[in-house]
């Protein structure tokens, strides 16, 4: 099984600074045949189900705010918010969908300092 | 708009079974498959597996083997997942959420069921 590590585990942001999480496969989950990286990022927040931010490593969902970017390639992946916002606070999973089973990161807690 | 629903909590005995329901609407329920997760109090996302919708096909994670049926309805675009054999570390909010069109990742969830195991 590839297994996902984020960090950190949890993180303190002031409101309009950048917010950066990593996250880091056991094996590369970059698919040659077509360059595609086999990663996505979600958002969730209390008592809700995840969103889906970012696929494909780097492609936002429509109607996800332009603040949120995603980069890396192979096994090392990055999560950025460029300008945290209150309604940013969440706890954010990547996860692979390369093979099954698809594993999560252990998720990291984004707050406001 | 485009949606899944899933029934609602349950209370299960240790040993039982549950099965919980998905319900797509606003999209064609057989072009996308529909992935199951759990999450249990306070923890992280654990994939369970999942169906497609139109032959039936299933694939889960190893963990779950012998304990985990998924299935489908197409005349009423609904999923289900039965989890037997219940233990208590199966205490969760299960989430049915459908395969994203162009990628594996997963763009909408259903609102989640809260299944509690305890006797």
């Amino acid at each position: 099984d590839i297994v996902m590590t984020q960090s950190p585990d949890s993180l303190a942001v002031s409101l309009g600074e950048r917010a950066t999480i990593n996250c880091k496969s056991s094996q590369t989950i970059l698919y040659r045949s077509n360059n595609n990286n086999f990663l996505a990022w979600y958002q969730q927040k209390p008592r809700q189900p995840p969103k889906l931010l970012i696929h494909w490593a780097s492609t936002r969902e429509p109607g996800v705010p332009d603040r949120f970017s995603g980069s890396g390639s192979g096994t090392d992946f990055t999560l950025t918010i460029s300008s945290l916002q209150a309604e940013d606070v969440a706890v954010y999973y990547c996860q692979h969908y390369y093979s099954t089973p698809y594993t999560f990161g252990q998720g990291t807690r984004l707050e406001i300092k | 708009q485009v949606q899944l629903v899933q029934s609602g909590a349950e209370v299960k005995k240790p040993g039982a079974s549950v099965k919980v329901s998905c319900k797509a609407s606003e999209y064609t329920f057989t072009g996308y498959y529909i992935h199951w997760v759990r999450q249990a109090p306070g923890q992280g996302l654990e994939w369970m597996g999942w169906i497609d919708p139109n032959v039936g096909d299933t694939d889960f994670a190893q963990r779950f083997q012998g304990r985990l049926t998924m299935t489908r309805d197409t005349s009423t675009s609904t999923a289900y997942m039965e989890l037997s054999s219940l233990r208590s570390d199966d205490t969760a909010v299960y989430f049915c959420a459908r395969g994203h069109g162009d990628s594996g990742a997963f763009d909408i969830w259903g609102q989640g069921a809260m299944v509690t195991v305890s006797s």
